[in-house]
């Protein structure tokens, strides 16, 4: 079967560091995209892991374990844009369709 | 900066119509893809396309769909007979290749009445 989870909800501070956790358990591992979504927008592409460790991208950064199912998107110096949706995808099968988390939505506030 | 386009933004039909939505991909790439994301709930996936055919659907993906790339540059999707549970917005995604990146078009809110 297929299953990813992650957080409903999480809220933060202006200024401040939020890690966003994501567990997976899928037939197939080629990858694991984090995503954000602003309501009523497309996904945008944030990060990709493929091997294990940590990939920094200016204020946003992402972990993976695969021998634990485990990712984390983590984002640093929130500002109030910050605020969305943000979704776990894990690429899976031999043309990498994406199996999306239902999204953790992380609220900033001033 | 090359995108994924989508047309049209919004469509609203009557239940048992028939609806194409449409894609520009982005030029040089090769995996196409259709998802699906009904209010409030998680994205799901219906169909890739590669090497113009089906390379993987869902079970979301019955005979009332059906995807094409008609010319070089646009990638349908047709609903033959909506169902009110078809209502949802559809992102159209491309990709090079393995182990690169899914880009997203910005959607089609589809409302069936």
């Amino acid at each position: 079967g297929q299953n990813i989870d992650q957080p409903t909800e999480m809220t933060a501070t202006e200024g401040a560091i939020v890690q966003i956790n994501c567990t997976y358990q899928t037939s197939g591992f080629n990858g694991l995209f984090w995503y954000q979504q602003h309501a009523g927008e497309a996904p945008t592409f944030l990060s990709y892991n493929v091997l294990d460790g940590l990939e920094e991208k200016g204020r946003f950064s992402s972990f993976l374990s695969r021998s634990k199912g485990y990712s984390y998107l983590l984002l640093k110096e929130l500002q109030m844009k910050d605020s969305a949706s943000y979704l776990c995808a894990v690429v899976s099968g031999g043309y990498n369709k994406l199996i999306f988390g239902a999204g953790t939505r992380l609220a900033v506030h001033p | 900066e090359p995108e994924v386009t989508q047309t049209p933004s919004h469509q609203v039909t009557q239940m048992g119509q028939e609806v194409i939505l449409r894609c520009v991909p982005i030029s040089n790439h090769l995996y196409f893809y259709w998802y699906r994301q009904i209010l409030g709930q998680k994205v799901e996936f219906l169909v890739s396309f590669y090497n113009n055919e089906i390379s993987e659907k869902s079970e979301i993906f019955d005979d009332q769909f059906s995807v094409e790339r008609p010319d070089g540059s646009n990638f349908t999707l047709k609903i033959r007979s909506t169902k009110l549970e078809d209502s949802a917005m559809y992102f159209c995604a491309s990709g090079g290749g393995p182990e690169e990146t899914q880009y997203f078009g910005p959607g089609t809110r589809l409302l069936v009445l």
